[in-house]
């Protein structure tokens, strides 16, 4: 496995409280994913960045934000979680580019529960 | 707009049968495609994509663009295929767009 790590590996939380997950990469790659994955819809991209401190929106981006201080952490935080945001995130990293450069590879994923 | 489709969501054979997991393509430029598989509480890995034209664990995969299609097909299915499969394109940006996935049940 490409050295991609997730924490917390599980979690349950109340609405309303505020929830930050970590990717954390030892692949000095580029590029850096947030994706959910939910029965019926796939995976979706929440936010990615393309290097320290640039960020873009994804297809579901709402309600979260994410930041990028160094390049090996990319963290994905839930101001106010909603039930909503039950779901598996899954963090993806990729050395580079467009078309068939884009092979990402992908963390374990984080199971969250908000009650 | 790109987007991607897979119709099945679910899709059970036996030992032995032939299998094909179906996806369809928008984009209205040259796609690269892939077929991403994830396995029992592993982790989601690339199997397979269309520009190497090889064959991984007996899968392959065709491009063909007349139809907009990179079905994923093997002849023989083994019950250590069982897994979710996801369909990816990726066009002209940093991003991969994934379909709804199809879940590839292999009976013995």
């Amino acid at each position: 496995d490409a050295g991609i790590t997730q924490s917390p590996r599980h979690k349950v939380t109340e609405t309303g409280t505020p929830v930050t997950l970590r990717c954390h990469q030892t692949e000095n790659h580029r590029y850096m994913y947030w994706y959910r994955q939910d029965p019926g819809h796939g995976l979706r991209l929440i936010h990615y960045s393309y290097g320290v401190k640039d960020t873009d929106k994804g297809e579901v981006s709402d309600g979260y934000s994410v930041s990028r201080s160094k390049t090996e952490d990319f963290l994905l935080t839930l101001e106010s979680a909603t039930s909503s945001q039950t779901s598996v995130y899954f963090c993806a990293i990729s050395s580079g580019g467009r078309g068939s450069y884009n092979e990402q590879f992908f963390g374990p994923g984080t199971r969250l529960t908000v009650l | 707009a790109q987007r991607v489709t897979q119709p099945e969501k679910l899709l059970s054979v036996f030992k032995g049968a032939p299998v094909e997991l179906k996806c369809n393509y928008s984009y209205s430029g040259s796609p690269e495609l892939f077929w991403y598989v994830q396995y029992s509480r592993q982790r989601l890995q690339l199997l397979l994509r269309h520009i190497s034209r090889e064959s991984i664990k007996g899968f392959t995969a065709d491009l063909n663009k007349g139809e907009t299609s990179f079905h994923l097909k093997k002849p023989f299915a083994q019950e250590e295929d069982s897994a979710m499969y996801y369909c990816a394109l990726s066009g002209n940006t940093d991003k991969l767009i994934f379909g709804t996935g199809t879940r590839l049940q292999v009976f013995p």
